[in-house]
């Protein structure tokens, strides 16, 4: 069964500073899709960034960006010029036949 | 394009009570998805749905829960009877078949005393 791990569940970071998530997860599949996900207090899901594992070049959108990291299976979130709206929860997710999320990491930005 | 739709937002019950969560899909899209997020943890799928068919229900508690989606567009996930672990936030996502993207709700709060 594919897991995603979270190991860090809190961090901090100032505001207009860049802060790293981190993530790793446990596959044998060679095809499969790597999402960012935010969860502000609305509760609503929101997609940051998607990664599809056949694709070297590292997704960007805007101030975030990913560092994906096939053969050690890391897929870490870097938040550049952190402004006070990216205070949420991440949650990493992992899919081939279905959608596995990590436990989350609650991100705080310090004004 | 309007999101997808779920009611109530909370609501709170007696154990061994039953309730209802609503959902709306994104129109057009093919296939829904029924979540539950515990506190302090990620979404765990409950049940997958592709048009009106059930495609992956295998961690749906089916002694308690049920869902369905007649029509291939709106679905309902019930609980019945309701256990104090059940206390959580049920989302809804829908996806089209193209594309490899979830959109989700805002959740349903569910609260068992």
């Amino acid at each position: 069964a594919q897991t995603v791990t979270q190991s860090q569940p809190e961090m901090s970071v100032q505001e207009a500073e860049t802060v790293t998530l981190s993530c790793t997860y446990d596959t044998s599949e060679s095809d499969y899709y790597l999402f960012w996900y935010k969860q502000p207090p609305s509760r609503q899901m929101i997609l940051v960034i998607r990664q599809e594992a056949y694709k070297q070049q590292n997704a960007t959108e805007n101030r975030f960006s990913v560092n994906f990291q096939k053969a050690a299976k890391s897929f870490s979130l870097k938040i550049s010029d952190s402004q006070l709206g990216d205070a949420a929860m991440y949650f990493c997710a992992y899919r081939s036949r279905k959608l596995t999320f990590g436990k989350g990491i609650t991100l705080s930005v310090r004004p | 394009e309007a999101g997808v739709a779920q009611s109530p937002r909370y609501k709170i019950i007696e154990k061994r009570q039953s309730v209802a969560f609503w959902c709306n899909p994104i129109s057009g899209h093919a296939t829904l998805y029924w979540y539950q997020q515990i506190l302090g943890q990620g979404p765990k799928l409950l049940i997958q749905f592709q048009n009106n068919g059930v495609v992956d229900d295998s961690q749906l508690p089916k002694d308690r829960f049920s869902a369905e989606r007649l029509k291939g567009v709106d679905s309902t996930l019930k609980i019945q009877p309701a256990k104090l672990e059940d206390s959580a936030v049920y989302l809804c996502a829908s996806s089209s078949i193209r594309k490899n993207i979830q959109y989700f709700g805002a959740g349903t709060r569910l609260s068992v005393l």
